[in-house]
């Protein structure tokens, strides 16, 4: 069972269309993160959010942390093919020495 | 570029042999980290060292091990490999334990 539940897991949507993809938990964490990740690469971070409710915009992409800290959701409006790839949620928890859980990602693909 | 090396790119092996997997982190970074990361399970975090010690362990099995050296390259060390062993390996680095964390392209082990 995953500690981080990414929803969907697969997403197929044509350029210019909006998408959400959720990450829920059932655990409280410090901080999260978003990750995105291509073929062949490693995950590169692409945004940490660390207060209750706080909304970070980077570009086209808008990510939110929910009030309670157990979930979170990436909107990316206007997709590009290049947005394609593994978007993987990661939680953080405090207390010494980090400990991060990552969730299964969702894979995109816009298509042209 | 992340700053991250990894050696080798790709690694093909059998079952019952031994293999070692080889890190750089980015200049400055005392922390390492392992990860796993198969279709079924997502990204699974394996050990943390920082500065040559073993700082936090996660789903590592007792068949897997690893170092830090004084020069803070870091080793994992798979042994009695099995199939169900064939997935990418990341490492990942930061300054300090609760820093961004830096991935590198990862070893795409394979185990016949």
């Amino acid at each position: 069972t995953q500690l981080l539940e990414q929803s969907p897991q697969f997403l197929s949507i044509q350029e210019g269309e909006n998408l959400t993809v959720y990450c829920n938990s059932s655990s409280v964490f410090s901080s999260l993160q978003w990750y995105r990740q291509e073929p062949g690469e490693g995950p590169v971070l692409l945004v940490t959010v660390v207060t209750g409710g706080e909304v970070k915009k980077l570009k086209r992409l808008t990510f939110q942390f929910g009030d309670a800290r157990k979930d979170s959701s990436l909107h990316i409006t206007a997709a590009q093919p290049g947005d394609t790839g593994l978007y993987l949620c990661a939680g953080l928890k405090s207390g010494g020495y980090q400990k991060v859980t990552f969730g299964i990602g969702t894979k995109l693909q816009v298509i042209p | 570029d992340s700053g991250v090396t990894q050696t080798p790119k790709h690694l093909i092996t059998a079952t019952g042999q031994r293999v070692t997997l080889r890190c750089s982190p980015r200049s400055g970074d005392l922390s390492v980290y392992w990860y796993q990361q198969s279709l079924d399970q997502g990204l699974q975090f394996l050990i943390q060292y920082y500065n040559g010690e073993e700082r936090a362990k996660g789903n590592i099995l007792e068949r897997f091990s690893a170092q830090q050296f004084p020069d803070l390259h870091s080793e994992l060390n798979l042994s009695s490999l099995e199939l169900g062993d064939s997935a990418l390996y990341f490492c990942a680095s930061s300054v300090e334990g609760m820093s961004t964390q830096y991935f590198g392209p990862g070893t795409r082990l394979t185990v016949l």
